[in-house]
């Protein structure tokens, strides 16, 4: 089954405004990836956090891996209509070193 | 430029015949695997591979089947499909020392009927 929980699965917004999805875990994760797949089109990494706490910024998009490695974020700042997509977290999950996806949350803006 | 690249974007088959997808990537990478996405429930691991004629079982491996005879090559074989199998199918690629940025293919549409 899935080891992280990504909530929402779907979130409306007014272009303009601020976008946050979570991806959480019952156990402690080694590392945490994040993708964007754009609607018909395929996944695409982002970005991968490994350390306790840590924070990295791509321009509008913040990215924060819980002190406990256990919960991460994505945070997109005054979104625009090209951040329409569905956004997805992946961990390692159990003994394995293949990451396990989240479900996803969808983003739509309306313009 | 880096490229994942699948045979087909859309297949419609029928119910009991023997589909194969493929997959191929031109990055060298030793890791292979094959998806299947579903509105809602994400992607899911069916198989993957981290060497020529290796093959681990991800999440969801029944029903499938999968071959690498070439390390650039990845084939996802449905022995005989059924309309459950009715997905998106994405095959990705990662290097030996890097399971976690994974480079995605465009996808097949498989539709059983």
């Amino acid at each position: 089954g899935q080891q992280v929980m990504q909530i929402p699965q779907y979130q409306h917004v007014q272009e303009g405004e601020d976008f946050t999805t979570y991806c959480n875990s019952s156990t402690t994760l080694s590392n945490i990836q994040w993708y964007k797949q754009r609607p018909g089109g395929h996944p695409v990494f982002l970005i991968q956090l490994v350390k306790s706490g840590e924070v990295k910024k791509q321009k509008r998009l913040t990215f924060q891996f819980g002190e406990a490695k256990k919960n991460s974020s994505l945070h997109i700042t005054a979104t625009q209509t090209t951040d329409v997509g569905t956004y997805f977290c992946a961990a390692p999950s159990g003994g394995s070193y293949i990451p396990t996806f989240g479900r996803g949350t969808s983003l739509i803006v309306h313009p | 430029d880096v490229k994942v690249t699948q045979s087909s974007r859309y297949l419609v088959k029928r119910t009991g015949e023997k589909v194969f997808l493929e997959c191929v990537q031109d990055m060298d990478h030793e890791n292979m695997f094959w998806y299947r996405q579903d509105p809602g429930l994400g992607l899911r691991l069916i198989y993957f591979s981290y060497d020529v004629k290796m093959k681990e079982k991800g999440d969801i491996p029944e029903g499938y089947s999968v071959s690498r005879e070439k390390k650039e090559r990845f084939s996802l074989i449905l022995e005989s499909a059924s309309t459950n199998q009715t997905s998106m199918y994405l095959c990705a690629s990662t290097r030996e020392d890097s399971h976690n940025e994974q480079f995605f293919g465009p996808g097949t549409r498989l539709t059983v009927l």
